[in-house]
């Protein structure tokens, strides 16, 4: 089955890191730019970082510039998302998501909760 | 980091049509493809519109992108109560190489 499924969310204290995963099955991986987006509970979607499919190449929003590294490991198919620094405006859903052509996401997965709080 | 803006609701009767508008700048729009996502409560988004007017497979022909100049708009025609969503624009900005989403439009069926 076709999918991305992320993990590595929880509740975790202002200041403290976490370490987000993503992982591919069934698509294909190593070729294409991968992303991660998060949604605050009853907010929209706002992107977070880029990674370029063989790594050399990384954005990152303003809002997590500094704290948030993404990375990937293609021998895994599993892209990473280390947050570190966390503060409460952080709490939403993470989602992984693939890069296809022009820019667009044709794959998403379900999305992983992580809450700062202390 | 800047977004696209978007009404933040548009409602009709079934069968009937909506539009979304999505308004950005030079450098998001004006410079690269838009893409539409559509995401029901709970769930994950999904892509709509490619390329600013691709549909990928699955996604009926009464969903459909256009774009011009700076603003791109999402027509749903034949609305229909499973349309009811939170849909959002989506695209690459050059000048901050970042991706940038639109303010999000929720569509209501009356």
């Amino acid at each position: 089955q076709v999918q991305l499924v992320e993990s590595g969310g929880g509740v975790v204290q202002p200041g403290r890191s976490l370490r987000l995963s993503c992982v591919a099955s069934e698509i294909t991986f190593s070729t294409h730019g991968m992303h991660w987006v998060r949604q605050a509970p009853g907010k929209g979607l706002e992107w977070v970082a880029v990674i370029w499919p063989d790594g050399s190449n990384k954005y990152y929003a303003d809002s997590v510039k500094g704290r948030f590294t993404i990375s990937r490991d293609n021998s895994k198919n599993t892209l990473y998302l280390q947050m570190s620094s966390l503060r409460a405006e952080d709490t939403a859903v993470y989602y992984c998501a693939r890069n296809t052509g022009n820019h667009y996401f044709d794959y998403w997965g379900q999305g992983t909760l992580v809450t700062v709080s202390s | 980091q800047s977004v696209l803006t978007q009404p933040p609701s548009v409602s009709a009767a079934p069968g009937q049509k909506v539009t979304i508008s999505c308004s950005g700048s030079s450098s998001d729009i004006g410079s690269n493809y838009i893409s539409w996502y559509h995401q029901l409560p709970g769930t994950a988004p999904k892509l709509l519109i490619y390329e600013n007017n691709k549909r990928p497979s699955g996604i009926p022909d009464r969903f459909s992108g256009s774009k011009s100049g700076t603003s791109a708009t999402l027509g749903i025609t034949g609305l229909q109560t499973g349309d009811e969503a939170h849909y959002y624009c989506g695209t690459w900005d050059s000048s901050l190489t970042a991706y940038v989403f639109g303010t999000g439009t929720k569509v209501t069926v009356l």
